[in-house]
């Protein structure tokens, strides 16, 4: 069965710092991640897509790495601001299977404190 | 629209009454999913349309839930009978078809800003 893992479930950390948020999957075969913000009260977005041959990728503040043999993916956050409080949610495309192929990991919930 | 509209946004109802929500996704999107948020919960796949016909719906949790498509855009996901259980926030997303079956499946999934259903 695809499943899609996050850790840790919540994290607090003061404005300015860096965190690192953890996707652990077992989806085949696999095709690409992703990994969505979504703002309280709001849709999730967008954030970055790994594909199979992609170990880092940066979008501003947000590097997302990924080791396909270990089937793991990391989102690190620069420099934290207000804004970047927020669920971050890892989804995990598989060629086939239910869905169209897609397993929702349940987030991480982000609090940044002034 | 530029985006994935839903309505209503709020929906306040009472145990035992039935519930449209309302979704038009992005013009040319092909695809289109329904998800349902629980307060401080993941989200949980409800159902999937490409075109207006759905290969999968294995999330609906009960018979109350149904949902159709037509003209391959607008979709509405009508639940019967609601109980309080039923309480979330239902997402609607769409994208275009990702790719041939067995090939890439790299489309980014657009969602709406979602319904809001509370049942009192």
């Amino acid at each position: 069965k695809n499943q899609v893992e996050q850790s840790p479930q919540s994290l607090i950390i003061l404005e300015g710092k860096n965190c690192t948020l953890q996707c652990n999957y077992t989806v085949s075969p696999f095709s690409n991640l992703r990994w969505y913000k979504q703002d309280t009260g709001r849709g999730p977005v967008s954030l970055t897509i790994m594909t199979f041959s992609e170990n880092t990728k940066s979008n501003g503040r947000y590097t997302a790495t990924l080791d396909a043999d270990t089937k793991q993916s990391s989102l690190h956050i620069t420099a934290s601001q207000l804004s970047d409080s927020a669920s971050y949610i890892c989804v995990v495309s598989a060629t086939g299977g239910g869905a169209d192929g897609l397993t929702f990991g349940k987030g991480t919930h982000l609090i940044i404190q002034p | 629209g530029a985006g994935v509209s839903q309505s209503p946004s709020n929906k306040v109802t009472e145990k035992g009454k039935d519930v449209e929500l309302r979704c038009d996704p992005i013009s040319g999107h092909t695809a289109l999913y329904w998800y349902r948020q629980s307060l401080g919960q993941g989200l949980e796949f409800l159902i999937y349309f490409q075109g207006n016909s759905a290969p999968d719906k294995s999330g609906l949790p009960s018979d109350r839930f149904s949902a159709e498509r037509t003209g391959g855009s607008v979709s509405t996901l009508t639940i019967q009978r609601t109980q309080q259980e039923d309480s979330a926030v239902y997402l609607c997303a769409s994208r275009q078809t990702p790719g041939l079956a067995g090939g890439p499946n790299t489309g980014e999934l657009f969602f709406g800003e979602g319904s809001r259903l509370t049942v009192l």
